[in-house]
């Protein structure tokens, strides 16, 4: 089955640790990106990935990295200097960024971070 | 810049009774539509979208929506609704292309059903 994996389901970090979150997608996408979801606010945009080996900030990259060395993979990073992570994270693919328009994103199931 | 306004953040229905959640959108020019509906702790599933063409634009699991330009809005309709249509759902807006294509999502609609 084509899709997108994220993993872990749920992840604790402790104040201080950097921790990574993985996405994986076997849809063959260009395009990747990583969206932070709280209570009523929505999805807002952290990264996104156009093609293998670029990337660009979203509205709310302060505190989080990324990386695209591979095509079918974009992990995220929260690091420390994110202030406040408890979110769910969700991570989308599309066939490519669309030169005339948005094309339609596809999700993973998701993470939910907790800082202890 | 583009926003997405879902003045409901919460609705209440009845099962077998009609459905409309509203989105309304801020854009200049044709703006490319869509909605998705989130079961808790899931990931998002596209329910349908709107780029050009027929102003009606049906969906999966019997849902509709329709553009209406000059209301900028894309509200989602659906004549009767079954139990399993609870959760929350997103209306979203693009535009353009490249990075200018990144979609601006709506802070959701929760939707509850009552048996």
């Amino acid at each position: 089955d084509g899709g997108i994996t994220q993993s872990p389901k749920y992840l604790f970090r402790k104040e201080g640790q950097n921790v990574t979150l993985s996405c994986e997608q076997n849809l063959n996408h260009d395009a990747m990106y990583w969206y932070r979801q709280d209570p009523g606010q929505g999805l807002r945009l952290i990264y996104y990935s156009q093609i293998v080996n670029d990337f660009q900030k979203g509205d709310i990259a302060e505190g989080y990295s990324v990386s695209r060395e591979k095509k079918e993979s974009f992990p995220l990073t929260v690091t420390s200097a994110q202030k406040n992570p408890t979110a769910f994270y969700l991570c989308a693919s599309s066939i490519d960024q669309g030169l005339a328009g948005p094309n339609e994103q596809f999700f993973g199931p998701g993470t939910r971070l907790t800082v202890l | 810049a583009q926003s997405v306004t879902q003045p409901d953040i919460h609705i209440t229905v009845s099962e077998g009774a009609s459905l409309e959640l509203r989105c309304n959108y801020s854009y200049g020019a044709t703006p490319y539509l869509f909605w998705y509906v989130q079961s808790p702790g899931q990931g998002l599933q596209l329910l349908l979208k709107y780029f050009s063409g027929d102003t009606l634009v049906q969906g999966i699991k019997g849902f509709e929506a329709e553009f209406k330009r000059s209301q900028s809005s894309f509200n989602l309709r659906k004549p009767s609704v079954h139990w399993s249509d609870a959760a929350e759902y997103f209306c979203a807006v693009g535009a353009g292309g490249g990075s200018q294509g990144n979609l601006i999502f709506g802070k959701g609609t929760k939707l509850s059903v009552k048996p």
